[in-house]
């Protein structure tokens, strides 16, 4: 397995709460990515990182912030969580090139209640 | 943007036949072409990818077809057994490095 690590795995917060979810990776991949993934909706991105202190935005990225300081690692903020983000997300790198691999880590379920 | 479309959303066989999977895509400059399996619990993972210069690829009882005049492409699995039941994602890529992913197809192989 690619190493990235997502923690936590598993998260229950309240609605109006600030979460922050991170991805470390040992890969030393240029690219990092947050997807959150829901029934019916498939894998939609919410942001991504293309270098450190670089990011742009996704398709889903209202409500949503994320951070970069090192290469390994890729932080993504909810600011005040709502029921709409309950999800399964998903951080996923990717190394240069057009034909690379996205190796994605094991999820994070998030339930904001 | 990209736009990627995948049927069906469901697919159930019996084990030993067939299972194809079907993706349409909009941006005519796409040039690579992967599928994801998704197990129960865990991430996605690549299991074949095409690039746009190929017709066709095989991987044991895994295939790709794509189509570049009609922008689609195509997942085939041969002799299915229970372990290939999973979710599949299609994806085409657009600027910025970015993967635009389909919806998915849940495949069940009934033993």
């Amino acid at each position: 397995d690619a190493g990235i690590t997502q923690s936590p795995r598993h998260k229950v917060t309240e609605t109006g709460t600030p979460v922050t979810l991170r991805c470390h990776q040992t890969e030393n991949h240029r690219y990092m990515y947050w997807y959150r993934q829901d029934p019916g909706h498939g894998l939609r991105l919410i942001h991504y990182s293309y270098g450190v202190k670089d990011t742009d935005k996704g398709e889903v990225s209202d409500g949503y912030s994320v951070s970069r300081s090192k290469t390994e690692d890729f932080l993504l903020t909810l600011e005040s969580a709502t029921s709409s983000q309950t999800s399964v997300y998903f951080c996923a790198t990717r190394d240069a090139g057009s034909y690379t691999e996205a190796f994605f880590g094991q999820g994070t379920r998030l339930t904001v209640v | 943007g990209e736009n990627v479309e995948q049927h069906p959303s469901t697919l159930s066989v019996q084990e030993g036949d067939s299972a194809v999977i079907k993706c349409t895509y909009s941006d005519s400059a796409s040039n690579y072409f992967p599928w994801y399996k998704q197990e129960l619990g865990k991430g996605p993972q690549l299991i074949i990818d095409i690039r746009s210069n190929v017709g066709e690829k095989k991987d044991q009882r895994i295939a790709v077809t794509l189509n570049k005049t009609a922008k689609h492409f195509s997942l085939h699995i041969t002799e299915t057994q229970p372990e290939d039941s999973a979710v599949y994602f299609c994806a085409a890529p657009q600027a910025g490095n970015m993967l635009t992913f389909g919806g998915g197809t849940r495949l069940m192989v009934k033993p």
